[in-house]
């Protein structure tokens, strides 16, 4: 089945303790991108990557950090979470081009106490 | 790099009536104008999209339209249905550059369609 995984789904952790969401694509698409969605304001691009070892900062990339060793792989990195970093975290992907479909991660909910 | 802008934030419709959500971007290499619904608790989905090369696209009770020359776009649902109440993001891709491929999005519609 043709997907974008991510885990965890869900994660509480304190300030400042590192920690790391995976994101997994199956479709071997070359564009892969973080999200965050935080109420009134949509979804805001963390990072993306448009092919192996190819990355670029979105909208909001303090506190993050990203990387494409593999094409079908595309960690979000928190080095030393604080609590504004508490959202919901999206994963997609998709095939290179301006007009293809991204797919959706499940969604990655963390908070940060 | 893009923006783009959503109206309304929120929208309530009685079931049967017609609901449009408007979005307008800025950039005009933008080629590429998808539309995606949020169910709560779920990720976002393709319901509908539209490329700069066509005015209006047309899927069972969902239709987008698309203003090159004014840069906006719409999104309309006829005879909405309990099932459509979800939150809906319009976004705009631009076709060259650096940031091709990049999507980017508006701030959201919840519509929440009354029984």
């Amino acid at each position: 089945e043709a997907q974008v995984t991510q885990n965890p789904r869900y994660l509480i952790t304190v300030t400042g303790k590192k920690l790391t969401v995976t994101c997994s694509q199956n479709m071997n698409h070359e564009y892969m991108s973080w999200y965050r969605q935080d109420p009134g304001l949509g979804l805001r691009q963390i990072y993306y990557s448009m092919n192996v070892e190819v990355t670029d900062k979105g909208d909001v990339p303090e506190g993050y950090k990203v990387s494409r060793k593999e094409k079908r792989n595309f960690p979000l990195i928190l080095e030393s979470p604080s609590p504004n970093q508490t959202s919901l975290y999206f994963c997609a992907s998709s095939f290179a081009g301006s007009r293809n479909e991204q797919y959706f991660g499940p969604g990655t909910r963390l908070t940060v106490t | 790099g893009e923006n783009v802008e959503q109206h309304p934030s929120t929208l309530s419709v009685q079931e049967g009536d017609s609901a449009v959500i408007k979005c307008t971007y800025s950039d005009s290499a933008s080629n590429y104008f998808p539309w995606y619904k949020q169910e709560l608790g779920k990720r976002p989905q393709l319901i509908i999209d539209i490329r700069s090369n066509v005015g209006e696209k047309k899927d069972q009770r969902i239709a987008v339209t698309l203003n090159k020359t004014a840069k906006h776009f719409s999104l309309h649902i006829t005879e909405t249905q309990p099932e459509d109440s979800a939150v809906y993001f319009c976004a705009a891709s631009i076709g060259r550059g650096s940031t091709l491929g990049r999507l980017y999005f508006g701030r959201g519609t919840q519509l929440t369609v009354w029984p």
